[in-house]
């Protein structure tokens, strides 16, 4: 399995809705990575697992919550989102002796807060 | 620091004829380097990457780059366009931080590569 895979690929939600996006790979890669991605602009990161441990936060606001319950599963909780937020949203990962041969990418989530 | 600058934010080629994306990067040591490629509401796939090995990287698709130290550029080339080919392409430097397992990738600002018949 040489996949990451995002659900849902779509997602619209209210700003007082709480809702979660889910990333899951058999890679066997320890770091896992959420990236923000507005149109026609590259993608930001917001968040680095490594070995399930929270190791970057890119001062992103607190109503997004990242959550790695284990080396397979990364999350992300959204709660009081804003317009603004709206985005894709990818998550990646990678293998812990190979940092240097790239990502793998999942295909995104869609999300539009309305 | 590491930065990565792509030159042409938008590149217009006809179907049959060569591809040159640029992409020139600042370093401060021996970097690592890819092109990733999107398709419209796609995410993003790996087409070639350089780890320090032969400066000539052949990647999917017929496309390919050429690492110069001397010139610090990462150019993506491809010598007869597909309509397939229509994307938003990223040059990308890794920022490694081996010792925690992870690394962060700086992101070029992207081309737009349109393909016409």
């Amino acid at each position: 399995d040489t996949e990451v895979t995002q659900t849902p690929k779509h997602l619209v939600m209210g700003m007082t809705n709480k809702k979660s996006l889910k990333c899951e790979q058999h890679m066997g890669h320890r770091a896992m990575y959420w990236y923000k991605q507005k149109a026609k602009k590259p993608p930001e990161l917001m968040f680095v697992y490594s070995y399930e441990k929270l190791s970057i936060n890119e001062s992103v606001p607190s109503r997004f919550s990242p959550e790695c319950p284990n080396s397979s599963l990364l999350n992300l909780h959204l709660h009081a989102l804003q317009p603004e937020d709206s985005a894709l949203y990818l998550c990646a990962s990678s293998h812990p002796d190979r940092v240097n041969y790239g990502y793998t990418f999942g295909s995104g989530t869609r999300l539009t807060v309305v | 620091a590491q930065s990565v600058t792509q030159l042409d934010s938008h590149v217009s080629v006809s179907e049959g004829t060569p591809v040159l994306l640029r992409c020139n990067y600042s370093s401060s040591y021996s970097p690592s380097l890819f092109w990733y490629v999107q398709h419209p509401n796609k995410g993003l796939q790996l087409l070639l990457k350089y780890t320090s090995a032969a400066t000539l990287v052949k990647g999917i698709n017929g496309f390919e780059a050429e690492f110069k130290k001397s010139e610090t550029s990462f150019h993506l080339t491809k010598p007869s366009a597909h309509m397939s080919d229509a994307a938003e392409y990223f040059c990308v430097v890794s920022d490694a931080f081996f010792s925690g397992g992870y690394n962060k990738l700086i992101f070029g600002a992207g081309t737009r590569l349109a393909v016409h018949p």
